[in-house]
């Protein structure tokens, strides 16, 4: 079945420092990609997308690419910032429309 | 547009109770997804509901069951409550295909005590 597999954490850096958040997945045929972001106490927000191979998801900084050949996904931000601080989340969803998420890393940004 | 409203915020049960917690979907959003996010952990997919029909579950038994009403809203049901059902429990609401990724709400904290 479809199946993600995120970095483990906690990965703890320092204000304005680089970024990557490693995604790789399994899937049968052509899933779409995403990377959701929890800030504690509430739910997921869909952060970026992608939905074919070699796309780029980007939003508020960070980006994302759909590599087929790698079946990855990796996550990157050039400077994080505080207000980055929170558990972030990659998921795949396959043809039947069944969102699969990984087990999440939780980022901390020190001043 | 308004977004996914979920209720109650907390709950707290005692092992054996029926819990019913409720989902208000996105406007023009057909799908209900329902996640089961234990502490530390990646949501778990629980079931989806479309049209008012179950399409596709997850690894959950029989005694978590679900509703979609003619407006999309959705409900979720545990009978027999366990200790380990104490989790956050997650709404997401989406289109058909999903390909433009889900709507959550802010999700339920069930407590079993």
């Amino acid at each position: 079945g479809n199946s993600v597999t995120q970095m483990e954490g906690p990965v703890t850096l320092s204000e304005e420092a680089f970024l990557t958040i490693n995604c790789t997945y399994t899937a049968t045929g052509y899933p779409s990609l995403f990377w959701y972001v929890q800030y504690p106490g509430e739910g997921l927000q869909l952060l970026l997308k992608a939905t074919k191979a070699d796309d780029k998801g980007s939003n508020k900084g960070f980006e994302a690419t759909y590599r087929k050949e790698t079946t990855s996904f990796h996550l990157e931000k050039g400077s994080v910032q505080v207000s980055d601080s929170a558990v972030y989340f990659c998921a795949l969803s396959g043809r039947n429309n069944d969102m699969r998420f990984g087990a999440g890393t939780r980022l901390t940004v020190k001043p | 547009e308004t977004g996914v409203t979920q209720s109650p915020t907390h709950l707290i049960k005692t092992r054996g109770q029926q819990v019913t917690l409720r989902c208000s979907s996105q406007s023009g959003h057909n799908t209900v997804s329902w996640y089961q996010q234990a502490l530390g952990q990646g949501p778990q997919f629980i079931f989806q509901y479309y049209r008012e029909e179950e399409n596709g579950r997850g690894n959950f038994p029989p005694r978590f069951s679900g509703l979609q009403f003619p407006n999309y809203s959705s409900e979720l049901n545990v009978n027999a409550l366990e200790l380990d059902d104490s989790a956050l429990y997650l709404c997401a609401s989406s289109d058909r295909d999903g390909t433009y990724g889900y709507t959550f709400g802010s999700g339920t904290r069930l407590t079993v005590v």
